[in-house]
C-alpha cells in the first residue's frame, strides 16, 4: 500500500528551465529524504529532513534546493536543470535515525 | 567514509539454485545494515535488516548475517525463484550525522527456467 506519494511520476524539460517536485508521505514519520538514482541505478541520497529541520545536505550543486512544509511534506527545486539531471528522483520517509526507508514511486525527470 | 560495497554487477541463476549477493562495507561506528529489493518499475523497498543482538534476519526465504569480523552481509537463498529476479541494494546507516542511509551500487539477479 503506497504511503509515500510523489508528484509528478514524469516531467520532461529543457535545460535551463525550473521544476519542483512534490513528496508527501502519510505515515507518521518525522524524517524524509531525497534520493537520486541515475541511469546506472546507483542511489546517492541529496539530503535528509527531521522534524522539518535540514539534516543531511550532500554534496549537490546549488541548483538544487529542497523545501519543507511540515514533518510530511518535502519538495525539491532545480533552479536552472542540466542534461545530467536526467534521473529518476525517489522521496523517502522513516522513523528518526534512518531507520527503515518507505520510498515513493519516484519522479523521472528527463532534460532535453 | 562509510561506504558499502556490491561488486557483482549481475548475477543470472537458473530456478532451484542457490543464490548469494556479496555486500561489504566501511564502518565508523558500529554498523547497521539492510537489503533493499526493487523489482521492474517499482520502488526500492527493505528486505531485511541486521539486528544488534547477532539474530540472523530472514525474510521471504532471504537470509543475511551480519559478519563484524569481515565486514560483510551477503544476501543468501537456498532456491532461488523466477518472482526474485530484481535489482538487489545493499545499505548501510552511518554513524556520522545520522539520519543517512548510504546504499551500494545494486546487484540485479536475473533468475531463469
Amino acid at each position: 500500500e503506497t504511503a509515500v506519494f510523489q508528484t509528478p511520476n514524469y516531467h520532461v524539460t529543457q535545460v535551463g528551465n525550473e521544476v519542483s517536485f512534490n513528496c508527501k508521505q502519510t505515515l507518521g514519520h518525522d524524517t524524509m529524504y531525497w534520493y537520486k538514482q541515475d541511469s546506472k541505478k546507483l542511489l546517492k541520497i541529496m539530503f535528509s529532513y527531521n522534524n522539518k529541520q535540514l539534516i543531511v545536505n550532500e554534496t549537490v550543486p546549488r541548483r538544487f534546493s529542497p523545501q519543507s512544509s511540515d514533518k510530511a511534506h518535502l519538495n525539491l527545486r532545480i533552479k536552472s536543470v542540466e542534461p545530467e539531471d536526467s534521473a529518476v528522483y525517489l522521496c523517502a520517509s522513516s522513523y528518526s535515525s534512518a531507520e527503515t526507508l518507505y520510498f515513493g514511486s519516484g519522479t523521472r525527470l528527463t532534460v532535453l | 567514509g562509510d561506504s558499502v560495497t556490491q561488486t557483482e554487477g549481475l548475477v543470472t541463476l537458473t530456478e532451484g539454485l542457490p543464490v548469494m549477493l556479496n555486500c561489504t562495507y566501511q564502518s565508523t561506528y558500529s554498523p547497521f545494515l539492510f537489503w533493499y529489493v526493487q523489482h521492474l518499475n517499482e520502488a526500492p523497498k527493505l528486505l531485511l535488516k541486521s539486528f544488534t543482538d547477532n539474530k540472523r534476519p530472514e525474510h521471504q526465504g532471504f537470509h543475511a548475517t551480519l559478519h563484524k569480523s569481515s565486514s560483510s552481509f551477503h544476501l543468501q537463498k537456498s532456491s532461488a525463484q523466477l518472482s526474485d529476479s530484481a535489482l538487489y541494494y545493499c545499505a548501510l546507516r552511518t554513524g556520522t550525522g545520522g539520519y543517512k542511509v548510504v546504499f551500494g551500487s545494486g546487484t540485479r539477479l536475473l533468475v531463469s527456467p
